[in-house]
């Protein structure tokens, strides 16, 4: 049963790079057929992707992000990273990873989510 | 991007009471790629019913998803305590996923 954590510093200043991993256990992040994905809820408020990953090596983000994000994979620790550059208190969110098949295209599990507050 | 609007925004509703869901996309979303996700306080969404209208594993049959096209519909035939959460629909379409705004659904 594939599962996966996220983690990473919950304290981000403005202007600084939020970097942030999840590890996937249960299953090889090389699989075929499969994204990994990071999508994010400001308190309060509702679900934006923010990217994801597909197991060929492609990457696709959204649009309004894609300046500041890179996802990438360490095969080798079976984890996902999440990279946004620029933050300001707008990025300020719980982060979740979650995967999807090319089959299903939904996100399916998630992680259990971790809160990044950018602030000085 | 496609967008979706999700309505109302918040539903008060009753236990054993019928709740109706709407979730309306600007351009057609393929029925295979329409999502429907609970999510409770502190917790990650739940996936609860996928290509419009086939329940997730272990979604009770009081769930049920219908629409094509643009329009599409989650309902909830009797709401048990445990359904007063947010709603949220989602789809696929060329690599990229979006969300509705979501649904609130509280006890009257």
């Amino acid at each position: 049963q594939l599962q996966l954590q996220e983690s990473g510093p919950g304290l981000v200043k403005p202007s600084e790079t939020l970097s942030l991993s999840c590890i996937v256990s249960g299953g090889s992040i090389s699989s075929s057929g499969y994204y990994w994905a990071w999508i994010r809820q400001p308190p309060g408020k509702g679900l934006e992707y923010i990217g994801s990953f597909y197991y060929s090596g492609s990457t696709y983000y959204r649009p309004s992000l894609k300046s500041r994000v890179t996802i990438s994979v360490d095969t080798s620790k079976n984890q996902i990273s999440l990279k946004l550059t620029s933050v300001t208190a707008a990025d300020t969110a719980i982060y979740y990873c979650a995967s999807v098949t090319t089959v299903s295209n939904y996100f399916d599990p998630w992680g259990q989510g971790t809160l990044v507050t950018v602030s000085s | 991007e496609i967008v979706l609007t999700q309505s109302p925004g918040t539903l008060s509703l009753s236990p054993g009471e019928r709740a109706t869901l709407s979730c309306r996309a600007s351009q057609r979303v393929s029925s295979s790629y329409l999502v429907w996700y609970q999510q409770k306080p502190g917790q990650a969404p739940r996936l609860l019913i996928y290509d419009a209208s086939t329940r997730a594993t272990g979604i009770p049959d009081r769930f049920s998803g219908s629409g094509s096209g643009t329009d599409f519909t989650l309902t909830i035939s009797r709401l048990e305590p445990e359904d007063f959460a947010v709603y949220y629909c989602q789809q696929y379409s060329r690599s990229q996923w979006t969300f509705g705004q979501g649904t609130k659904v509280e006890i009257k």
